[in-house]
């Protein structure tokens, strides 16, 4: 099973402030990566998959880089519906390996 | 636009059984490959398992293997996920997710569906 690990466990940005958030996988996963976010009491929400490519309705603010064993998340400039928790998963050869989800990272009000 | 309906909340004993039933509107289910995630309280996700459209094959994740078993009922467009001898630590949200492209990242959630199990 490939393990992803997310950091920082919390984030604390100020709103218009940029965020960096990094997911890192156990071995390669190629650009087999999606990010999404989630609000307390809501399902989660896809941002980002293919390691870079904006999901539909995505503001351009999120924008998502990395291949292999490095990924990162960047908010260009937080608005206060940004404050969430976000979780980076690899589908990557599936299904002869399982998905995998991240632990997250919260991105609090600072 | 894929919809997706999930059954109501449910309060199990520990050893017992819960079946969670997802309704697809707006696609047919045969156009999907459907999967469970699942959340605990504060926690982070799980992917608990998912139907594999190349070989027609449910593949679950190791975790919940001998335990869980996800159907499907085209005639209603309606995925089910049960999950036996329920224990404390399965209390948690569980979601239906798909994706209409063969790559499994998930672009439709259902609302989830919060099992509690307590004795």
């Amino acid at each position: 099973e490939i393990v992803m690990t997310q950091s920082p466990a919390t984030l604390s940005v100020s709103p218009g402030e940029r965020a960096t958030l990094s997911c890192r996988a156990s071995q390669s996963v190629s650009s087999n990566l999606a990010w999404y976010q989630q609000k307390p009491g809501q399902a989660p929400r896809l941002l980002i998959y293919g390691a870079s490519t904006r999901a539909t309705g995505i503001p351009a603010r999120f924008s998502g880089s990395g291949s292999g064993t490095e990924f990162t998340l960047t908010i260009s400039s937080l608005q206060s519906e940004d404050f969430a928790v976000y979780y980076c998963q690899q589908y990557n050869n599936w299904p002869f390996l399982a998905l995998t989800f991240g632990g997250g990272t919260k991105v609090e009000i600072k | 636009q894929v919809q997706l309906v999930q059954s109501g909340a449910e309060v199990k004993k520990p050893g017992a059984s819960v079946k969670v039933s997802c309704k697809v509107s707006g696609y047919t289910l045969t156009e999907l490959s459907m999967h469970w995630v699942r959340q605990a309280p504060g926690k982070g996700l799980e992917w608990m398992g998912g139907f594999d459209p190349e070989d027609g094959e449910t593949i679950y994740a190791q975790k919940f293997q001998g335990r869980v078993t996800m159907t499907e009922d085209t005639s209603t467009d309606t995925a089910y996920m049960e999950l036996s001898s329920l224990r404390s630590e399965d209390t948690a949200v569980y979601y239906c997710a798909t994706s209409l492209t063969t790559a499994i990242y998930f672009d439709y959630w259902g609302q989830g569906t919060l099992v509690t199990v307590s004795s």
